[in-house]
């Protein structure tokens, strides 16, 4: 997985709670992405990062919120979890803006 | 709707025979595409790449096809193996982000 680990890898949630999903990754590369992946829906940006401090919005930002203090590190937040949010949240990282992208494990969250 | 889409849904071939899985692509003005490989339960891989430039690639076992004609990208794959057995997902750089398809699922008979 290209240097690049997620944490929790699963977790159960109920709605209404604050959640931190945190993307490492040992390559200093400068550009990481959150995606979510749904039946029938494929992987789609929700946030994505191209320098500490420097995020921006992707396809399906609302209910979530980024932040990218170190290098290695991007934490995606779901400040108050609903059920929708329930999915696979995949890190993604890359040398250069939108060329070769690598990708973490996964982490799949459920919201009940 | 999604600007890169994938023909199939499902493909299923005979062990050794050679895979074709197809994508359509609908900004002309896209430069640089991915395919990438989805096992069950984890991230995707990437499998190769190409540019707008080139009409084909070559790796080992599989090779990329564009068609910048008729926006039309291709993966062949060699002499299919069961592990080979996956989700295929082909991305699209568009204005500097990509932009996936939703994958065909590869599945390989004994």
């Amino acid at each position: 997985d290209a240097g690049i680990t997620q944490s929790p890898r699963h977790k159960v949630t109920e709605t209404g709670t604050p959640v931190t999903l945190r993307c490492h990754q040992t390559e200093n590369h400068r550009y990481m992405y959150w995606y979510r992946q749904d039946p029938g829906h494929g992987l789609r940006l929700i946030h994505y990062s191209y320098g500490v401090k420097d995020t921006d919005k992707g396809e399906v930002s609302d209910g979530y919120s980024v932040s990218r203090s170190k290098t290695e590190d991007f934490l995606l937040t779901l400040e108050s979890a609903t059920s929708s949010q329930t999915s696979v949240y995949f890190c993604a990282i890359s040398g250069q803006g939108a060329e070769t992208q690598y990708f973490g494990p996964g982490t799949r969250l459920l919201v009940l | 709707g999604e600007s890169v889409g994938l023909h199939l849904p499902t493909l299923s071939v005979q062990e050794g025979d050679n895979s074709i899985i197809n994508c359509a692509y609908s900004n002309s003005a896209s430069d640089y595409f991915i395919w990438y490989k989805q096992e069950s339960g984890k991230g995707p891989q990437f499998i190769i790449d190409i540019r707008s430039n080139m009409d084909k690639r070559q790796g080992q076992r599989v090779t990329v096809l564009l068609n910048k004609t008729v926006k039309h990208l291709s993966l062949q794959i060699a002499a299919t193996q069961p592990g080979d057995s996956a989700v295929y997902f082909c991305a699209e750089n568009m204005e500097g982000k990509l932009i996936f398809g939703q994958g065909t699922t590869l599945q390989v008979k004994p």
